[in-house]
């Protein structure tokens, strides 16, 4: 099974700020996605393909990376940016997340 | 405009069943492969399952910590999706999610509101 580990589990920032988000796999995958979820909220897709900005999603928000090492990017946090985002590994089965990272004030 | 919406959670006791439903809108549901993913109060994100398109075959793939107690299955005629649980554990007490799957990169693009299931004495 492909393990995912996010880092930091949560960061403090501030409006304005960049923000960066780390997700390893335990080997290496081509199909990344990134979600956010808020309180009490369905996940929302972000990204997928490691970078590829869903429809609709802003674009202060990137991803990149490859192998097993990803980043998601906020380049400017905006209020409703604070929220927990998961990274999801779909190269194989079983399907997995990342454990979350709680992006707070 | 795609449209998921879970309904069928509620509490039950270990060892119980109960069945989840997911009324789909606003795309091919016949052709959409699909999946349920679950959340554990306060916890993260856990893949259950992901069911084929019946023209691709219908194929379910399962996590193991619920393969050979749920069961996924579509009906195309009335564009629902269901997750039959059986001999529920305490652990299986979480937020249901139905959601779309895409298989050329494997994400999950849509996702319905959520419901609860509590497996508690």
């Amino acid at each position: 099974d492909i393990q995912m580990t996010q880092s930091p589990s949560s960061v403090s920032a501030s409006v304005a700020d960049r923000v960066t988000i780390t997700c390893r796999a335990s080997q290496g995958v081509s199909r990344l996605a990134w979600y956010q979820q808020k309180p009490g909220k369905a996940p929302k897709l972000l990204i997928y393909a490691a970078s590829s900005l869903q429809s609709g999603v802003p674009s202060r928000f990137s991803g990149s990376g490859s192998g097993t090492d990803f980043t998601l990017t906020i380049s400017s946090l905006q209020p409703e940016d604070f929220a927990t985002y998961y990274c999801q590994q779909g190269n194989s089965f079983p399907l997995s997340f990342g454990g979350g990272t709680k992006v707070e004030i | 405009e795609v449209q998921l919406v879970e309904s069928g959670g509620g509490l039950v006791n270990p060892g119980g069943s109960l069945r989840l439903s997911c009324a789909a809108s606003g795309f091919t549901f016949s052709n959409a492969w699909m999946s349920w993913v679950r959340q554990a109060p306060g916890k993260g994100l856990e893949w259950v399952g992901r069911i084929k398109s019946t023209t691709e075959g219908g194929t379910v793939e399962y996590a193991a910590p619920v393969k050979g107690r749920f069961t996924i299955s579509r009906d195309d005629s009335k564009d629902t999706l269901y997750l039959q649980m059986n001999s529920l554990k305490t652990e299986d007490t979480a937020v249901y999610y139905c959601t779309t799957y895409t298989t050329s990169w494997s994400y999950f693009d849509y996702w319905g509101q959520g419901t609860l299931v509590t497996v508690s004495s």
